[in-house]
């Protein structure tokens, strides 16, 4: 069965450090996802990404982050200057429908610690 | 805000029981309500979902009832088995969205056998 894969599944960095995490999406899915789950805390929304630009980003996507699809498999979440509270599980995820429905296909999470 | 609200932080249930998992929204604008399972050191899998026009969807063991009027879902799971023990996540896209997809703060299941 296909799957979403992300790697690192889990990197710890220095405050400040640049990080980037990569998922690779189900090859016929045409949306894609990056969510969040801090320790303790609800699954948050980051941002949607389709055509090769974002469709959709929430309060927390700030200047700080950004994502790219580099070639036609990889999908990748950067965070430029990671600061303590970035600390989280991050999860990728794809979608083949429109409209969006809520029916997500996700990775298995990169644990991000910042120290 | 919390959109999406799933008030138990765990259930616990006897193998071959019902088990009753429970979720309350505030936004009446929801089109879709879904529920996700997630096992530890992986990602959410969906489960279900149903249509707000609907009041009922079942899929094998595995029903949710929507009562609209009482923003209120639930997830049933009969007979319940062991492999079931997992998080249960409550979701619903917010709607026009292009992702984002709003999440309760889960239930953990215990099936015993």
């Amino acid at each position: 069965e296909p799957e979403v894969t992300q790697t690192p599944s889990h990197q710890v960095t220095q405050m400040g450090q640049e990080v980037i995490l990569r998922c690779v999406p189900i090859s016929n899915h045409l949306y894609f996802y990056w969510y969040r789950q801090i320790l303790g805390q609800k699954v948050e929304f980051l941002v949607s990404f389709y055509n090769n630009e974002i469709s959709e980003k929430s309060e927390i996507f700030d200047d700080q982050f950004s994502v790219e699809r580099p070639d036609g498999s990889n999908f990748t979440l950067k965070i430029r200057s990671t600061k303590l509270e970035d600390s989280a599980m991050y999860f990728c995820a794809s979608s083949s429908q429109t409209p969006f429905t809520g029916e997500l296909f996700f990775g298995e999470g990169s644990r991000l610690t910042v120290l | 805000d919390q959109q999406v609200k799933q008030n138990s932080p765990s259930l616990s249930v006897q193998e071959g029981r019902i088990s009753i998992l429970n979720c309350d929204y505030t936004n009446s604008m929801f089109d879709y309500f879904l529920w996700y399972k997630k096992y530890p050191a992986e990602g959410p899998t969906f489960l279900i979902s149903i249509s707000s026009i609907k009041d009922k969807n079942e899929d094998g063991r595995f029903t949710v009832f929507l009562n609209k009027s009482a923003k209120h879902l639930s997830l049933h799971i009969v007979p319940s088995q062991p492999g079931d023990s997992a998080v249960y996540f409550c979701a619903a896209p917010n709607r026009g969205s292009q992702g984002n997809l709003i999440f309760g703060k889960g239930t953990k299941l215990s099936v015993k056998p």
